[in-house]
C-alpha cells in the first residue's frame, strides 16, 4: 500500500535552533517528493520538489534531502524563526505519467512550533 | 499577478444539502486540482482538471464532482452532504500539472456540515 509517514507528529523548538523533520514513504514507482509549508488558516506553499536523481535541495534556510534507496526524506530548518511555526507536509508522487493525479500521496504533516 | 482565489471562504450546510465551491486559478494556469483536508486524514486528492477535462481522480465517492470552464475556473460540487464532509477544501493551480511543476494553493473553503 502506498503510504507516506512523517515524524515527529509535532515539535517544539526555541528560536534560533535547528530541527529536522522526517518523511518515510512506501510509494512505488517513485516520481518526485515535495515538501509544503502550511501556515494556520492558509493553503500549503511549496518549499521544494525533488526528483529521483536529486539528493539535496535548498530553499533559503530549508534544506531537503532524499534517499531514494531507503525511501526517506528529511527537511532541515536552520536557525529557526518564529515565522517557521507551521505544519510541514511531505507529498510523494508515484507515477511519472500522472503527476497531479491519483498517485499524489500526502503525509499527515509535522506541526512545528518555534518559541522565543 | 493575483493568486489562486476560492469562494466562499466559509460555508455552513446541513446534512443532505448540496454545495458548490469555486476556484479561480492563477492567470494562464490550465490545471486545477482539488483537495480535502481534515485533521484526521490530512490532505487528500480529489481530482484534477486540465483544459475542461477531468484528467485524474482520487478515491472519493461519486457525491464529489467537479468541472472546469473554458477560462480555467473550476467548481467542485458535493451532493447529499454528510457530517464527515466537514473539511477545508483547497484548490491548487499550475501551468500544466506536469512533471515536477509547482502547484499554487488557494486559501481554501472551510465547510461545516451540521
Amino acid at each position: 500500500k502506498n503510504q507516506v509517514e512523517q515524524s515527529p507528529q509535532s515539535l517544539i523548538i526555541l528560536e534560533g535552533k535547528n530541527c529536522t523533520l522526517q518523511c518515510n514513504y512506501t510509494v512505488s514507482p517513485f516520481s518526485n517528493l515535495r515538501w509544503y509549508k502550511q501556515d494556520t488558516g492558509r493553503g500549503p506553499v511549496s518549499l521544494t520538489i525533488m526528483t529521483f536523481s536529486e539528493n539535496t535541495k535548498s530553499n533559503g534556510r530549508y534544506t531537503a534531502t532524499l534517499d531514494a534507496d531507503t525511501k526517506q526524506s528529511s527537511l532541515h530548518i536552520t536557525a529557526s524563526q518564529l515565522s517557521d511555526s507551521a505544519s510541514y507536509i511531505c507529498v510523494v508522487s508515484g507515477d511519472s505519467a500522472n503527476q497531479a493525479g491519483t498517485a499524489l500521496i500526502f503525509g499527515k504533516g509535522t506541526t512545528l512550533s518555534v518559541s522565543s | 499577478k493575483a493568486g489562486v482565489t476560492q469562494t466562499p471562504r466559509y460555508l455552513i450546510k446541513t446534512r443532505g444539502q448540496q454545495v458548490t465551491l469555486s476556484c479561480s486559478p492563477i492567470s494562464g494556469h490550465r490545471s486545477v486540482s482539488w483537495y480535502q483536508q481534515t485533521p484526521g486524514q490530512g490532505l487528500q486528492f480529489l481530482f484534477e482538471y486540465f483544459s475542461e477535462t477531468q484528467r485524474n481522480k482520487g478515491n472519493f465517492p461519486g457525491r464529489f464532482s467537479g468541472r472546469q470552464f473554458s477560462n480555467s475556473r473550476s467548481e467542485m460540487n458535493v451532493s447529499t452532504l454528510e457530517l464527515g464532509d466537514s473539511a477545508l477544501y483547497l484548490c491548487a493551480s499550475s501551468w500544466t500539472g506536469g512533471f515536477g511543476e509547482t502547484q499554487y494553493f488557494g486559501p481554501g473553503t472551510r465547510l461545516l456540515v451540521l
